[in-house]
């Protein structure tokens, strides 16, 4: 299974924008990159995901290298609800789609 | 939300005692999961499902087992629960297609004295 690396810990303060990195340089082509959030004492979140392009929603934009071997989550301006463990994971649905997680980037946002 | 119902959301076990916890879908994904999260380690898949009746392990399968015969529900058993095995467990669910997302649900707290 490729795996990812991610810092263990970030700040940010708040109505600032944020980029959470993540490496994951032995990415498949069937890959597809996911980021999840976990905020205390509640299941993972799903936040967003994409295989190749760059990826908006209403929660996040994701950036995508092209070579694919890493990836940002940005979130465009933090509030202190968006404080919780962020995990960049890849997903092959050829095998089974499973999740397997890291440790995950504790994000902390200053009022 | 996704519709996820895990029973028991709490439950207290001694040593040796066989176990089962439920995951119950309304959505009719393909997918089901088993993890377990405790401190230190994040979250670590148990085992997961590809369909009824198609089960796999994942990375921390000893002491586990599951069954899934019918698409809604997907069982986690301890046959004989221990210490080790005190930790939060939840459930996911996803879609059939490639990269779809993954739901979680609240997690069943599980504590083996």
């Amino acid at each position: 299974d490729a795996k990812t690396t991610q810092p263990n810990s970030m700040e940010s303060n708040e109505e600032e924008p944020v980029h959470l990195p993540c490496n994951h340089s032995t990415i498949s082509g069937t890959d597809y990159i996911h980021w999840y959030r976990q905020l205390p004492s509640q299941g993972p979140e799903y936040v967003i995901h994409g295989l190749t392009s760059n990826v908006n929603n209403r929660m996040a934009s994701l950036a995508i290298a092209e070579d694919r071997k890493s990836s940002t989550l940005i979130l465009h301006r933090a509030t202190l609800r968006d404080a919780a463990v962020y995990y960049c994971i890849l997903i092959d649905y050829n095998q089974g789609g499973k999740l397997i997680f890291g440790q995950g980037t504790e994000l902390s946002v200053k009022p | 939300d996704a519709g996820i119902t895990q029973s028991p959301r709490h439950k207290v076990t001694e040593t040796g005692t066989p176990v089962t916890l439920r995951c119950h879908q309304t959505e009719n994904h393909r997918y089901m999961y088993w993890y377990r999260q405790d401190p230190g380690h994040g979250l670590r898949l148990i085992h997961y499902s590809y369909g009824v009746k198609d089960t796999d392990k994942g990375e921390v399968s000893d002491g586990y087992s599951v069954s899934r015969s019918k698409t809604e529900d997907f069982l986690l058993t301890l046959e004989s629960a221990t210490s080790s095995q005190t930790s939060v467990y939840f459930c996911a669910i996803s879609q059939a297609s490639g990269g779809g997302k993954l739901f979680f649900g609240s997690g069943t707290q599980l504590s083996v004295l």
